[in-house]
C-alpha cells in the first residue's frame, strides 16, 4: 500500500497570512502515461464530510476559492492558502488514488493563530 | 444536483452484522465507480471498499477483507455495504463516496454519513 504522510499534525496561522501543508507519498504516484499526478486534496470542517479542493495535484474544483492552490509531483506535494480567511479553520486531507487501496494522509488541522 | 443519502447505521454488537445503504440521485448512478470511506471518532479518513460500473469489480482494504461486501443496484441507484463479524475497531461513520469517473479516480462527491458503533 502506498502510505501518505502529511508532515505536520497541527498548524497554526494568523488571519491574512500563507498557510503550507504538506503531503509525502511512500511511492510515485505520478502515471507516465497520461503525466497526472494521482493526488487529491480534501478539506472537512466541523462535523462535515470532506470536500473536494484539488486533483491531479494542482487542479482546483470547480467553485473552490482561487487562495487554495496545489503543487508538486511524484512523492512531494503541497497544498497553499494564500491568505487564510476565517472559513479556512478545517481539517486537510492528502489522498493518493494512483492505486487500490486509496490512501489518505493522517489529516493537518488548521488553526488561527 | 448530487446527492448521497446513506442509512442503515447503528449500534450493533461485537460479531454482528449491519447493511448500510445509500441512495444516489442527480447523476447517471450506473456510470460511476463508489465507494465507502470510514472516519473513526475523532481519527482520519480510511478508505473501506469500492465497485467498479464497468465489470462491477470490487476492491477492499485488508483491515475489512471476508467480512465486509459492497454491492450496487444500478436500478435502484443504490450502493450497499454488507458488513458481518462486526469489530469495535469498525465503530465508525460511513461515508459513500462518488468517483469522478473510474475507482483510479478521485472522490468528487461524499455523503453526510451514517454511524456505525460496535459495542457490547
Amino acid at each position: 500500500d502506498i502510505v501518505m504522510t502529511q508532515s505536520r499534525d497541527s498548524l497554526a496561522v494568523s488571519l491574512g497570512e500563507r498557510a503550507t501543508i504538506n503531503c509525502k507519498s511512500s511511492q510515485s504516484i505520478l502515471k507516465s502515461s497520461n503525466n497526472r499526478n494521482y493526488l487529491a486534496w480534501y478539506q472537512q470542517k466541523a462535523g462535515q464530510p470532506p470536500k473536494l479542493l484539488i486533483y491531479w495535484a494542482s487542479t482546483r474544483e470547480s467553485g473552490v476559492p482561487d487562495r487554495f492552490s496545489g503543487s508538486g509531483s511524484e512523492t512531494d506535494f503541497t497544498l497553499t492558502i494564500s491568505s487564510l480567511q476565517a472559513e479556512d479553520v478545517a481539517v486537510y486531507y492528502c489522498q493518493q488514488h494512483y492505486s487500490i487501496p486509496q490512501t489518505f494522509g493522517q489529516g493537518t488541522k488548521l488553526e488561527i493563530k | 444536483e448530487v446527492q448521497l443519502l446513506e442509512s442503515g447505521g447503528g449500534l450493533v454488537q461485537p460479531g454482528g452484522s449491519l447493511r448500510l445503504s445509500c441512495a444516489a440521485s442527480g447523476f447517471i448512478f450506473s456510470s460511476y465507480a463508489m465507494n465507502w470511506v470510514r472516519q473513526a471518532p475523532g481519527k482520519g479518513l480510511e478508505w473501506v471498499s469500492g465497485i467498479r460500473t464497468s465489470d462491477g469489480t470490487t476492491y477492499y482494504a485488508d483491515s475489512v477483507k471476508g467480512r465486509f461486501t459492497i454491492s450496487r443496484d444500478n436500478s435502484k441507484n443504490t450502493l450497499y455495504l454488507q458488513m458481518n463479524s462486526l469489530r469495535v475497531e469498525d465503530t465508525a461513520v460511513y461515508y459513500c463516496a462518488k468517483s469522478y469517473n473510474d475507482i483510479w479516480s478521485r472522490t468528487d462527491y461524499w455523503g453526510q454519513g451514517t454511524l456505525v458503533t460496535v459495542s457490547s
